[in-house]
């Protein structure tokens, strides 16, 4: 299975800033998915990140709050904009095998919003 | 939109139970995987059931697709305190990995020594 790292592992940051939280892989695959967790809960798709077009979210995700990028098949971000302290979740990345039927997911990252 | 319903939502059971975890939906799913979640880490995939009718055995973990692709159940037997963690079920609505998962709620299992 791929390898998937995520950085920051966590942060702690200020009401109306940004953080950009990025997603490597050690191997080319075809599909990266971003999800939110937050305290206590399950997972939320947020969207698809798409390679070298625009992501496609999920209902209830805006690019503007949300802004995605994937420059290439091994590399995906995630930006949290104007965050607020109902951001503060854990949001992890993940990503499909080959063969598309499994999905592995990074460590996570925390973000604690104040 | 596909939902989901995974129960129980918590459980505490003593070292050497048997448990069952279920996953219902009624939605038809091409593929559903199990998880599971520790503190501070992402979901580990434990297996990933296809076929309906199919069922998968992990050491004491057996999981069970059901027949009609919308249900799944999780057993463990004789459970141990290492099995201590957040169990995830999630379901993909198309095959390829085309698609997010959809994910259950979860199932938070203690098992206390």
């Amino acid at each position: 299975s791929a390898v998937i790292s995520q950085k920051p592992s966590r942060d702690i940051c200020q009401r109306g800033t940004s953080l950009t939280i990025q997603c490597q892989v050690d191997s080319q695959v075809t599909m990266m998915f971003w999800y939110r967790q937050q305290p206590g809960q399950s997972l939320t798709l947020i969207a698809t990140a798409n390679q070298g077009s625009e992501a496609t979210y999920e209902s209830g995700f805006v690019i503007d709050k949300f802004p995605i990028s994937r420059p290439n098949l091994t590399f995906s971000t995630l930006t949290v904009s104007n965050m607020s302290p109902e951001d503060s979740s854990i949001y992890l990345c993940s990503v499909t095998d080959y063969w598309g039927d499994e999905q592995f997911f990074g460590p996570g990252t925390r973000l604690t919003v104040l | 939109t596909q939902l989901l319903e995974q129960s129980p939502q918590f459980l505490s059971i003593q070292e050497g139970e048997n448990l069952t975890v279920y996953c219902n939906s009624s939605s038809v799913f091409s593929s559903l995987q199990w998880y599971r979640q520790e503190p501070g880490e992402g979901p580990v995939l434990l297996v990933t059931v296809v076929t309906g009718g199919e069922v998968k055995k992990l050491k004491r973990l057996t999981f069970q697709f059901g027949d009609a692709r919308k249900d799944s159940s999780l057993h463990i037997t004789a459970a141990q305190p290492g099995d201590t963690g957040l169990y995830l079920c999630a379901g993909a609505s198309t095959g390829g990995g085309a698609d997010g998962l959809t994910f259950g709620k979860g199932t938070h299992l203690i098992i206390q020594p």
